[in-house]
């Protein structure tokens, strides 16, 4: 149990074209989802908090109207990287939080590589 | 605030080696602390962990236990596999932190046969 999704895996675009990545939890509840990005041969930056039914909660320094976070349902949550550049090719990660499970742990999602041309 | 150091890499071992990557952390309130690993072209993959002070957590072979007097929780593995090859991070969930998950900046391993 506790499997999390993401789709597309990878996705190439034009740039100032727009790119939704959708993150999912299969067989549980989340009420709590987070997005990170990841350059490579780095860290994880944790960009937002997505919370079902409310708004993101974002981090210093990233642009909310540049990544758009929706948390639609329970098992959903969607990054949408608007007006895309170069700059913004990276690797996305989501995670997930257990409604009922401990509050400090988090699923991963595979990650989706974007390449911005 | 709450924050994570970890031994830079990469670090490269022959297979059977015994292999440490050290990590220490700051934190207030009483994080938990895990290592994850993510394979070339993955996602993170929970490794092992540890809630409070004085556990060990261990998992295919690796262990780390949580060291309050030395705010440390080094990986260790007696014996280390080609297989074993990955990034390691080192991370900790406190409630001071809204329970956001802090990451290390990830130590490359690279086992040879």
């Amino acid at each position: 149990g506790a499997v999390v999704s993401q789709h597309p895996s990878w996705v190439i675009c034009k740039s100032g074209t727009s790119v939704k990545i959708e993150c999912r939890s299969l067989d549980f509840q989340a009420t709590t989802m987070f997005w990170y990005r990841q350059f490579p041969k780095q860290s994880l930056m944790l960009m937002a908090t997505s919370n079902e039914g409310s708004k993101a909660t974002y981090e210093q320094g990233v642009e909310k109207d540049k990544f758009l976070i929706n948390h639609a349902s329970l098992t959903l949550s969607t990054l949408t990287v608007t007006s895309a550049h170069p700059e913004d090719s990276s690797f996305y990660i989501c995670s997930a939080r257990r409604d009922r499970g401990p509050y400090n742990e988090q699923f991963f999602g595979p990650g989706t590589r974007l390449t911005v041309l | 605030g709450n924050s994570v150091t970890q031994m830079e890499g990469p670090v490269t071992l022959s297979e059977e080696a015994f292999l440490t990557i050290n990590c220490t952390y700051t934190a207030t309130g009483y994080p938990s602390l895990f290592w994850y690993v993510q394979y070339p072209g993955e996602g993170l993959q929970l490794l092992l962990k540890a809630t409070k002070a004085d556990d060990k957590g261990s998992n295919k072979g690796f262990e780390a236990t949580y060291r309050k007097e030395t705010t440390s929780f080094h990986l260790e593995k007696g014996s280390v596999q080609v297989s074993d090859s990955a990034v390691y991070f080192c991370a900790l969930s406190a409630n001071t932190g809204g329970f956001k998950t802090i990451f290390g900046a990830g130590t490359r391993l690279f086992v040879k046969a």
